[in-house]
């Protein structure tokens, strides 16, 4: 199965810095890579991805960026901002495999004000 | 708006006294999840509803059994808690089999006395 390891495990960034992490998965299958925002107490919350058949996709002050020769991808927020605060969390999916979404264990962001 | 609504908020139940969980959407999608998630860890597939067709992943335990009675409910029942299933559970859903873009609900915290 896909194992995707994600990193940093927490990362502390000073308001207006840009902040990055990193997953690497394993199964070169995989062809659908999306991030997903947790909040303190709420569910995750998509806030972009990106398909294999795409290097780079920006949205607003988050972009995504694969890799596929080193199956990995990276998740980029500039001008960070308090409310980006969250647990970040990196995800692999198979669209022709078993459809389950494979998910990195997250990362922590703090933005100091 | 539409959306996945997950209720009760907080749920406290007794060692091995039965819970059950709720979720609803008005998404009208025909794929179902339930997550569980611990304390700094990545959400965990416990299984899935195609429509009406349920799909159990291989390790969640027995104690865990799942219902959807129509298109837009789906119920979590734990029928003895245990301390290690003290967790937040999160409801799912998405479009299609090919399980792009899945919608969370804020999800229910679970304690167990």
């Amino acid at each position: 199965g896909e194992n995707v390891e994600q990193h940093p495990s927490t990362l502390s960034v000073q308001e207006g810095d840009s902040a990055v992490i990193k997953c690497t998965y394993s199964d070169s299958a995989s062809n659908y890579f999306p991030w997903y925002k947790q909040e303190l107490g709420k569910g995750p919350q998509l806030i972009i991805d990106i398909r294999s058949n795409v290097g780079e996709k920006k949205d607003q002050r988050i972009a995504v960026t694969l890799n596929k020769t080193a199956k990995h991808f990276s998740l980029h927020i500039t001008e960070t901002q308090p409310e980006d605060s969250a647990v970040y969390f990196c995800a692999a999916l198979s669209l022709g495999g078993d459809y389950k979404l494979s998910f990195g264990a997250g990362t922590t962001v703090t933005v100091r004000a | 708006d539409a959306m996945v609504i997950q209720n009760p908020r907080y749920q406290v139940t007794q060692f091995g006294k039965p819970v059950t969980l709720s979720c609803s959407q008005t998404l009208n999608h025909n794929v179902m999840y339930w997550y569980q998630q611990k304390s700094s860890q990545a959400p965990k597939l416990l299984f899935h509803y195609y429509d009406k067709d349920f799909n159990n992943e291989a390790d969640t335990p027995d104690n865990f059994q799942s219902r959807r009675p129509n298109t837009s409910f789906c119920f979590l029942d734990i029928r003895s808690p245990g301390l290690g299933d003290a967790a937040m559970y999160l409801c799912a859903t998405s479009l299609g089999r090919t399980n792009e873009k899945l919608f969370f609900g804020s999800g229910t915290q679970l304690s167990v006395l």
